[in-house]
């Protein structure tokens, strides 16, 4: 039983194309998060919903936007994909609402590469 | 600043002998501090967290933490360590935030288990 789940695990892209990545966590949690891990393993957040409401945005390009149609649910797109997006995309998911108490439950990522 | 140090990008041990891998931080209010281990190609995976309590905090796998307050520091440590423990820990902490709380991750230790 998966508890958090991203597709793809592997996108591969060209330059100014527009890619989405979709997450799903059967926990029950109302908190769901994504993560940008680059090359060095830096992890930095760039978005958190808390029941479909963003609450935390970070500073990300315009580009990327977060879509949560349920609290089950939270999906990624990248317009206008550039080379520096190349990373691994981690989603995660928390019985947190919005106190940070709780951990986190990752997916097993989305390695996106872009040429 | 809110931050979290992990002033090693490596460290190496014997199996069968113990292991620490260290954790400082800098946050306002109380501390609430999360050990997290990532394997190759796999998402992150909570092992324990301090909250409030006992300064000697137990996770899994045997890995347990020490809170010291007055040395804000938060060290994961176990007794014996195993081949199977080689994989890189991040530690993280709750930071403020615009209207709440977010977690912020230390920039992870690389842990070695020579045989």
């Amino acid at each position: 039983d998966t508890a958090v789940s991203q597709t793809p695990k592997y996108l591969v892209t060209q330059m100014g194309n527009d890619k989405s990545i979709k997450c799903e966590q059967n926990l029950g949690h109302d908190t769901m998060y994504w993560y940008k891990q680059d090359s060095k393993k830096f992890l930095k957040i760039m978005f958190s919903y808390n029941n479909k409401e963003l609450i935390i945005n970070e500073t990300v390009p315009n580009r990327f936007s977060p879509k949560s149609p349920d609290k089950a649910h939270l999906n990624l797109h990248i317009n206008s994909l550039e080379l520096g997006d190349s990373a691994v995309y981690f989603c995660a998911s928390s019985q947190d609402r919005g106190q940070g108490l709780y951990e986190q439950y990752f997916g097993p990522g989305t390695r996106l590469t872009v040429t | 600043a809110q931050s979290v140090a992990q002033p090693e990008d490596q460290v190496n041990v014997a199996e069968g002998n113990p292991l620490t891998v260290k954790c400082t931080y800098s946050v306002s209010g109380n501390p609430y501090l999360f050990w997290y281990v990532q394997y190759p190609n796999r998402g992150l995976q909570f092992l324990l967290k301090y909250i409030t309590g006992d300064n000697l905090v137990k996770g899994s796998y045997g890995f347990e933490a020490e809170f010291n307050k007055s040395q804000t520091s938060f060290h994961l440590k176990k007794p014996s360590a195993l081949v199977s423990d080689s994989a890189l820990y991040f530690c993280a902490v709750r930071a403020s935030h615009t209207g709440g709380f977010k977690t912020i991750f230390g920039a992870g230790t690389r842990l070695f288990v020579k045989a």
